[in-house]
Formats: structure tokens, sequence, C-alpha cells
């Protein structure tokens, strides 16, 4: 099983700042790599797949790069409907494996 | 514009069989891979299992077996049965379209989830 390690686990900032988040695979997973968003109460959402591809109506602030087994998700300039957990997905091999998720908080 | 609604019982005792139903609306069932998805307290989201029209499945491994999933495609419907729950079973249960843009094994549209609660 591919496990996910997601860094760090919580980051604390203010709206407008930029955020960094990293997702590291325990193998290579090529760019398999898909990011979610999820707010309390509310079921995850697709932000980004293939490791760098947009999901439809996610905003152009949202980016996703790397591949084999680094990758990361930047948020340009958070807004406040950006503070919230974000979680990676690999879908190289079976099972199909989620990261710890991420926190982000407004600081 | 597609939906998907969870529905079950909230909450099982140990040792019985959970069952969950997903009803689809906005797409036929058939047409794409279906997966249920959990996220327990405290804890991040696992992948349960996947699912299409024909009967072709696939299970997480760390559920042991206790899993099954099925289509009901009269009633663009899919269902979940977890045997033997325990209180590790429980979380909120989400079901989700296993495809993006066409790629398989992302998810781009999820239901609300339900909660169970497994406890005596």
């Amino acid at each position: 099983e591919i496990v996910l390690t997601q860094s760090p686990a919580t980051l604390s900032l203010s709206p407008g700042e930029s955020a960094t988040l990293s997702c590291r695979a325990s193998q290579s997973i090529s760019s398999f790599l898909a990011w979610y968003l999820q707010k309390p109460g509310q079921a995850p959402r697709l932000l980004i797949y293939d490791a760098s591809t947009r999901a439809t109506g996610t905003p152009d602030r949202f980016s996703g790069s790397g591949s084999g087994t680094d990758f990361t998700l930047t948020i340009s300039s958070l807004e406040p409907e950006d503070f919230a957990v974000y979680y990676c997905q690999q879908r190289s091999s079976w099972p199909i494996t989620f990261g710890g998720g991420t926190t982000v908080e407004i600081k | 514009q597609v939906n998907l609604q969870e529905s079950g019982p909230g909450l099982v005792k140990p040792s019985e069989t959970l069952s969950l139903t997903c009803t689809v609306s906005g797409a036929s069932i058939s047409d794409f891979f279906w997966s249920w998805v959990r996220r327990s307290p405290g804890k991040g989201l696992e992948w349960i299992g996947y699912i299409y029209h024909s009967g072709n499945t696939k299970y997480n491994p760390s559920l042991k077996g206790r899993a099954t999933m099925s289509v009901d495609t009269s009633r663009n419907q899919m269902s979940l049965r977890l045997t033997a729950v325990t209180a590790a079973d429980t979380a909120v249960y989400y079901c989700a379209r296993a495809e993006c843009s066409g790629y398989l094994w992302c998810f781009d549209t999820w239901g609300q989830g339900t909660r169970v609660t497994v406890s005596s």
C-alpha cells in the first residue's frame, strides 16, 4: 500500500497570504495525484487531478506541481473560503489511498 | 448536474451489518465507476471500494472481506454492506463518482455523506 504523508499537519495563515502544502508518497506514483478540499460538514471537493490539472470550477489561485514522490499544492492568495482541510489522494496503485490531511486555519 | 445522496441507518450495533444506499440523479449509474469513501472521527479519508454496473468490484484489503457493493440499475442506486461492524467502523460514509474528466480513480462528485455510529 502506498502511504501518503502530508505536511505540515496545520498551517496558520492570514487571508491574502500564500499557502504551500506538501504531499509525499512512499513510492513513485508518477503524476497520479489529486488534491481535495473539505470544509466542516461538507463533502470533499476535487481541486486538482493528475498533479497539476485544475478540476472544473477550481480557481486559478490553486496550483499543483510535482511528480514521482513529492507533490505540492500552492494557494497563491488565501480567500476566506479556502480555510479548510486539504487531502491528497493517489490513484497509481491499489488500494487507492489518501493522505492524513493538512488543516489551513486562520491565524 | 450529477447529484448523489446517501441513505441508511445512523446507528448500528456491534457485530451487525451496516447497509447504505446511494441514489444517483443527473446521470446513469451504468455510465460510470462509483466508490464509497469514509471518514472516521479524528482520522482522514479511507477508500472502501469501487463498483461498475457490470458487477466489476474491488475493495480495500483493510476491510478484510467484510465489504460488498452492488448496483441496481433500475433504481439508479448503488449499495454498500459492511458486515461484523465494530466501533472502528464509526464514520461518515460518502458515495462518489470515481472518475474526473474521463480519468478513473479520482473523485469529482460526492454525496453529502451519512453519519454511521456503531454502538450498542
